[in-house]
């Protein structure tokens, strides 16, 4: 139930491109919804975060889906570009910046031009 | 969002020597938290380091092998001892607050010979 699934375990868009991550859970305890991007060498960076009272949350080129009834939530990338080319992690936890969060298994995204 | 520093950012161990790593951040956070990454692998919690008590550990992790100390709000330690070639891996400190997520550090890049 601690579980976070995450697909596809890799992407390969090209540039300009929509890139799809998607994400599942169980525990409905959950009640906020990160995703991290993480370059080699570095740590996770916060990317972009929602709760589940709000069904979309937008910043810039990246949106998050988010979908409580089914209990799934996603990452568009929109006009994808080289520069994006990382691992991305979606996460959840109980309480935001409190509590443990538990990962996805991740997914490498690779944008070519 | 507050700034992360680990240190070191890499080592090279001999198996059977301990390893401490330090974590300090550039403002007071209510909690602090230690993640292993296993090269191209998730993120795994090891345990929340809690300021004037005892860490709590997740499950598999035990105090004797990854001791963590926390001696403040705004900096903390974990060690890896007895070391052996399975827990070479990436070390990772994040921090957050009930008003911040949780941020990262860049994490410490161990490996056993």
């Amino acid at each position: 139930q601690q579980q976070v699934k995450q697909s596809p375990q890799s992407l390969i868009v090209q540039k300009g491109g929509i890139s799809i991550i998607n994400c599942a859970y169980e525990n409905t305890a959950f009640d906020y919804f990160p995703w991290y991007q993480q370059f080699p060498g570095k740590g996770p960076a916060l990317l972009i975060a929602i709760r589940p009272d709000v069904s979309e949350k937008k910043e810039g080129r990246f949106t998050i889906s988010f979908n409580k009834s089914a209990k799934q939530f996603s990452l568009h990338i929109m006009d994808s570009q080289p520069g994006d080319s990382a691992t991305y992690f979606c996460a959840a936890t109980r309480r935001r910046g409190t509590d443990k969060l538990i990962f996805g298994t991740g997914t490498r995204l690779q944008v070519f031009p | 969002s507050a700034v992360i520093s680990q240190k070191p950012s890499r080592d090279i161990c001999q198996r059977g020597t301990s390893l401490t790593i330090q974590c300090q951040v550039d403002s007071q956070v209510t909690m602090m938290f230690w993640y292993r990454q296993q090269p191209g692998q998730s993120l795994t919690l090891i345990a929340t380091a809690n300021q004037g008590s005892e860490a709590t550990y997740e499950s598999g992790f035990v105090i004797d092998k990854f001791p963590i100390s926390r001696p403040n709000l705004t900096f903390s330690t974990l060690t890896v001892s007895n070391m052996s070639p399975e827990d070479s891996s990436i070390y990772l400190c994040s921090a957050g607050n009930s008003n911040q997520p949780q941020h990262f550090g860049d994490g410490t890049r161990l490996s056993i010979l």
